[in-house]
């Protein structure tokens, strides 16, 4: 079956420093990847996305590109501020036989930025 | 407008109470989505409506009972629940459903406690 297997948190970090978020996949078909963002107290928001082997997905200063040959899809970021502050979940969308097209998450990082 | 309304945000019911979570969108979305989460957890699938349809239902026991009464409304009835049902309901919504590059639309939640 499919799995999502994402870095283990809590992640720490001073404000302006590298991020990373490591991702890796297990899929029987072809996945389109997310990158899904949790602020406290809210829902999920799509971060961003990418659909095929070798896409860059961005938004917000965040980049993560789908590598089909090391099966990952990990989360960067050059310069993290307080704001991002939040729990990161690393998703992915397969079809899973009959008519089901299921989103499969993995446990989700939890990121404290401090000043 | 680009939002998912959930209503309560908070719920605290008994065990031998019946209470319902609301969820409304109007991006125009035929397909609408429960999840449950559980603290520091990924959100898991319950259910899933596509075209006020139930589509998919994730083995979820009968205590929960969805219903999907127009496209841009999502209820949850809840009855006799246990307290291990306590956790953050969230709704979702997409585009559609059945491919896997659709992005999810997911509501604040509704914070359930059952005593």
């Amino acid at each position: 079956g499919n799995s999502v297997t994402q870095m283990e948190g809590p992640v720490t970090l001073s404000e302006e420093a590298f991020l990373t978020i490591n991702c890796t996949y297990t899929a029987t078909g072809y996945p389109s990847l997310f990158w899904y963002v949790q602020y406290p107290g809210e829902g999920l928001q799509l971060l961003l996305k990418a659909t095929k082997a070798d896409d860059k997905g961005s938004n917000k200063g965040f980049e993560a590109t789908y590598r089909k040959e090391t099966t990952s899809f990990h989360l960067e970021k050059g310069s993290v501020q307080v704001s991002d502050s939040a729990v990161y979940f690393c998703a992915l969308s397969d079809y899973s036989g009959g008519s089901n097209y299921k989103l499969t998450f993995g446990k989700g990082t939890l990121l404290t930025v401090n000043p | 407008d680009t939002e998912v309304t959930q209503t309560p945000k908070h719920l605290v019911m008994g065990m031998t109470n019946k209470k319902s979570l609301k969820c409304e969108q109007h991006m125009g979305h035929r397909a609408m989505y429960w999840y449950k989460q559980k603290a520091k957890k990924p959100p898991e699938l319950m259910f899933v409506y596509s075209y006020e349809k139930l589509s998919i239902n994730e083995s979820v026991p009968s205590r929960f009972s969805p219903e999907c009464p127009n496209s841009s409304l999502l209820n949850l009835h809840l009855h006799a629940l246990q307290p291990e049902d306590s956790a953050l309901y969230l709704c979702a919504s997409s585009r559609l459903f059945g491919t896997t590059n659709e992005k999810l639309f997911f509501g604040s939640g509704t914070q359930l406690s059952v005593l």
